[in-house]
């Protein structure tokens, strides 16, 4: 079993372009999440799917969107990105949104908007 | 969103010294809390998951102990090691059982 997986590993844009970041899970867990990591601010949610076919705000949405494409994979995408979104992005997915469910991380995407 | 706070921000230990580090957070509206080992350039690592006052787990020389009625958990490492150095994150959740991560304690074992 892989985990989860995500690409890319690193990546540069500039500012405006856009872009889609992949995550993918082989556990057949139901939810999934996407974090931002910044320094010295831990990790914060951005979007997270309960299911397949739902979709909801975490504490930091603005600026991107999400896609349960199915119950694998969960991406997440900047239409035009900005120096603000310079982070290190993290997905995760757990068997169901329960608060007791262990999350289990993919290796991170990091991010520089120039 | 929780207001989650841990410290110390950053502790270095001497090989075989104990330590531990202290998440607070709000006693109100708690459901579980969690604590996760992060190591550079790795993903964040479950450790364990606490939902009852007074919880107490055991992993190895890792410890942890949870007080929902003040809002507070210790972790505890025993006879660190270098192997030990990590970011040791915490995150409780509430009624919306999304997690709120605390920004970490980083710990640095020094051989």
């Amino acid at each position: 079993n892989a985990g989860v997986t995500q690409t890319p590993k690193f990546q540069v844009l500039k500012t405006g372009q856009s872009m889609t970041l992949q995550c993918a899970q082989d556990m057949n867990h139901n939810s999934m999440y996407w974090y931002r990591q910044d320094p010295g601010m831990g990790l914060r949610l951005i979007y997270y799917s309960a299911s397949e076919g739902t979709t909801d705000k975490g504490e930091v949405p603005n600026g991107y969107n999400v896609s349960r494409l199915n119950k694998r994979e969960f991406s997440l995408r900047l239409e035009s990105a900005a120096p603000s979104q310079t982070s290190v992005y993290f997905c995760a997915s757990s068997v169901t949104d329960s608060s007791t469910d262990t999350q289990y991380f993919g290796p991170g995407t990091r991010l520089t908007v120039l | 969103i929780l207001n989650v706070e841990q410290s110390p921000q950053s502790l270095h230990v001497q090989e075989g010294d104990s330590t531990n580090f202290t998440c607070s957070f709000p006693s109100s509206n708690f459901y579980a809390l969690h604590w996760y080992r992060w190591e550079t350039a790795k993903s964040p690592e479950a450790l364990f998951v606490m939902t009852l006052n007074g919880d107490e787990k055991k992993k190895g020389r890792i410890s942890a102990t949870l007080n929902t009625k003040e809002g507070y958990s210790y972790l505890y490492i025993k006879g660190s090691q270098p192997e030990d150095s990590a970011t040791y994150l915490c995150g409780p959740s509430g009624s919306a059982r999304q997690l709120t991560f605390g920004s970490g304690t980083q710990l640095t074992v020094l051989p």
